[in-house]
């Protein structure tokens, strides 16, 4: 079955710090890849994606590339900001409307 | 962009008693809507798809008969925990997709405590 393992947290960074977080999945047939991330009190919102291998998903600084060879797609961010604090998830979709979830990675960022 | 609100954000019962969660679309048609439960420092766990209209579709080991999902209109779908125990206490969240929209929209969460 569909599974993603990612980095557990929390993962305490200061103001500017580069970020990685880890992403590694098993799936079957070739999965569309998410970062989701949820701020306190929110719900989930969708960071990025990549729907193929060597995709290269961005936003907000935030960048991942879907790694087929290592099965991974690694957040990463070269200067973080306070405003980054929230849990990450990262997520995969194998050709189905459901999502299989990684456990989530919180993120404090410290002024 | 499409926002998902669920009712109430935390709610506490007493076990054997029952409590509905509300999940709405406030800006969309949500032809689709899931239902995940998430346990502290654990994955969201889907629990069910429903369509409107349709009867909801169970993920193995979801008790259907415990966790009753109505999904009648394009704007709401509600979860009703049904003698509700301890052991379901979670934090339970719903999400959306409706028609030419290729991604989910998630609500902000319900914090179920059963006491």
């Amino acid at each position: 079955g569909n599974s993603v393992t990612q980095m557990e947290g929390p993962v305490t960074l200061s103001e500017e710090a580069f970020l990685t977080i880890n992403c590694t999945y098993t799936a079957t047939g070739y999965p569309s890849l998410f970062w989701y991330v949820q701020y306190p009190g929110e719900g989930l919102q969708l960071l990025l994606k990549a729907t193929k291998a060597d995709d290269k998903g961005s936003n907000k600084g935030f960048e991942a590339t879907y790694r087929k060879e290592t099965t991974s797609f690694h957040l990463e961010k070269g200067s973080v900001q306070v405003s980054d604090s929230a849990v990450y998830f990262c997520a995969l979709n194998s050709g189905y409307s459901t999502l299989t979830f990684g456990k989530g990675t919180m993120l404090l960022v410290s002024p | 962009g499409a926002v998902v609100s669920q009712h109430p954000s935390w709610v506490i019962c007493k076990s054997g008693t029952s409590v509905k969660i509300e999940c709405r679309s406030l800006d969309f048609q949500a032809t689709t809507m899931f239902w995940y439960r998430q346990f502290p420092k654990q994955s969201l766990m889907l629990m069910a798809t429903s369509n409107e209209g349709s009867k909801a579709t169970y993920e193995q080991g979801v008790e259907k008969d415990k966790f009753l999902i109505n999904h009648a209109s394009l704007t709401l779908s509600t979860l009703t925990v049904t003698s509700a125990h301890p052991e379901d206490s979670s934090f339970y969240i719903c999400s959306a997709r409706g028609t030419g929209l290729d991604e989910q929209y998630f609500g902000p969460g319900t914090r179920l405590t059963v006491t």
